[in-house]
């Protein structure tokens, strides 16, 4: 079975500069997450989809973040303007649903910002 | 609000010992889960183990088990005969049953010394 797949791995951008990081779900899970992870601390939740509609998105900063997933699989994370602050892994997971089910991430994807 | 706590920031232990990572966590929930999640330098989180806790037998994973007290809101760790690919940092999470948000501790860096 397929993990959560994840691209690009690395992306060393400028600051004010813009950069997207796509995911795709583990077939046939309708949860999907995107964490934020800084060096030396655990994974922060960004955005959790059901499907195509967004649960909670209370931790993401809108002002610059923004998250999709059309037709409820793949998902794009974009940053636009990136800040030095943003920095870090973007993890994205799946999982069957929200109810307690195992949550499965992807490799992440590595952000500098310079 | 449910917190998560890993007091060890930092363990190690000579390879083929065992050791304990500790987690303890608050939550007036009855029905959740926890998990063990390992991740190494690549970043990629991987589960370890999962606990109901609904049930009173603790999870085993081959080398893995946990020791869950419920009463005393303690989930920890026990890794028997410690190999060099344990080598990693290792959170603890929880999630209530029905909830959306899986809430990570701060995580502990195990090293396996040679």
């Amino acid at each position: 079975e397929a993990g959560v797949a994840q691209s690009p791995r690395y992306k060393i951008i400028e600051k004010r500069q813009s950069v997207a990081f796509w995911c795709n779900p583990i077939s046939g899970h309708a949860t999907l997450y995107w964490y934020q992870q800084i060096l030396g601390q655990g994974p922060k939740l960004l955005i959790q989809f059901q499907n195509n509609g967004v649960v909670d998105d209370s931790q993401l900063p809108k002002d610059r973040f923004s998250a999709e997933r059309l037709k409820g699989v793949d998902s794009t994370l974009k940053i636009q303007p990136a800040k030095l602050e943003d920095s870090a892994v973007y993890l994205c997971a799946s999982s069957f649903s929200f109810s307690g089910n195992t949550i499965y991430f992807g490799e992440g994807s590595w952000l500098t910002v310079v | 609000a449910q917190t998560v706590t890993q007091s060890q920031p930092e363990m190690s232990v000579q390879e083929a010992e065992t050791v304990t990572l500790s987690c303890t966590y608050d939550t007036s929930e009855s029905d959740y889960y926890l998990f063990w999640y390992k991740q190494p330098p690549s970043r990629q989180m991987i589960l370890v183990i999962r606990q109901e806790a609904y049930k009173q037998q603790n999870a085993t994973e081959n080398r893995f088990s946990v020791n869950f007290q419920k009463a005393a809101k303690s989930f920890s760790l026990k890794i028997s005969d410690s190999q060099l690919g344990d080598a990693a940092m290792y959170f603890c999470a929880y999630i209530a049953q029905g909830a959306q948000k899986l809430v990570f501790g701060q995580g502990t860096r195990l090293t396996i010394n040679p």
